[in-house]
C-alpha cells in the first residue's frame, strides 16, 4: 500500500484480556518499528525488526509483550493480560534503512478498562 | 536526565512571525538528528533531519545543529495557524549490536495565532 496501515484504529478491552495490534508496512521496507505514545509524551521504543527477526527488543516493558513479524512485512503486537497502564496509542513505522526517517502509520489507541 | 529534552510549551507565536523550537540532547555521540510534526490526533509526519553543524534550510523551516552545545533547533518562518501542532525532536541512538532507533523528545506544542 501507498503508507503504513494500522489496525484497528481503536481497541477498548478489558483488564486481563488479550489483544493484537497489526501493522502493515509499507511495500519494501525492511525496517519495522513498534513506538507507544501516551498522552503528552513522545513516542516510546519498544521493537524493531529487521526481516523476519526482532533485531532489537529491549524496550518491550515485560514478557506480557511479544511481537512477531513471520514473513517480513506485516507484524503483529500482541499484549497478554492486559493493564491499565497500557492504555495508549501503539505506532508502527517502517523504513528502507535504519538511519532515514520512518514513516508512521496512524497509530491503534488501545484503552483497558 | 532525559535524553532529549524538549519545553513541552505551548509556545504561541502570531501568525507570520517565526517560531523557534529548542530541543538538547545528552548522549554526545549522537550524529543524527530529526524533526517530526504531530497534528492532535494523527502520527509523527518527518519535516526535517539534520547531520552536521549548521543550518540546513527546506522552504520555510531551517534547523540548526551545534554539537558542541548538544543542541538542536527549528525555526518556522511566516508561521501559519496550520503549523499549530506538536513539534517532536529525535535522535538515532545505537541499540541492539547492529541496530539503531529514534529517541523522542516530549515535544513542543505550537500555536499560532492568526
Amino acid at each position: 500500500g501507498a503508507g503504513v496501515s494500522q489496525t484497528p484504529s481503536n481497541k477498548v478491552t478489558e483488564k486481563g484480556k488479550y489483544v493484537e495490534l497489526r501493522c502493515d508496512p509499507i511495500s519494501g521496507h525492511t525496517a519495522l518499528y513498534w513506538y507507544r505514545q501516551s498522552l503528552g509524551q513522545g513516542p516510546e521504543f519498544l521493537i524493531y525488526f529487521q526481516g523476519t527477526g526482532a533485531a532489537d527488543d529491549s524496550g518491550l516493558p515485560n514478557d506480557r509483550f511479544f511481537a512477531v513479524r513471520p514473513e517480513g512485512s506485516v507484524s503483529t503486537l500482541k499484549i497478554q493480560r492486559t493493564e491499565r497502564g497500557d492504555s495508549a496509542v501503539y505506532l508502527c513505522a517502517s523504513s528502507l534503512e535504519q538511519y532515514g526517517g520512518y514513516t508512521f502509520g496512524s497509530g491503534t489507541r488501545l484503552t483497558v478498562v | 536526565q532525559k535524553e532529549v529534552e524538549q519545553n513541552s510549551g505551548p509556545l504561541s507565536v502570531p501568525e507570520g512571525a517565526i517560531a523557534s523550537l529548542n530541543c538538547t540532547y545528552s548522549d554526545r555521540v549522537s550524529q543524527s538528528f530529526f524533526w517530526y510534526r504531530q497534528y492532535s490526533g494523527k502520527s509523527p509526519e518527518l519535516i526535517m533531519s539534520i547531520y552536521s553543524n549548521g543550518d540546513k534550510e527546506d522552504g520555510r523551516f531551517t534547523a540548526q545543529l551545534n554539537k558542541a552545545s548538544q543542541y538542536v533547533s527549528l525555526l518556522i518562518r511566516d508561521s501559519q495557524p496550520s503549523d499549530s501542532a506538536t513539534y517532536l525532536c529525535a535522535t538515532l541512538r545505537k541499540g541492539r549490536p547492529g541496530t539503531y532507533k529514534y529517541i523522542f523528545g516530549t515535544g513542543t506544542r505550537l500555536k499560532v495565532l492568526a
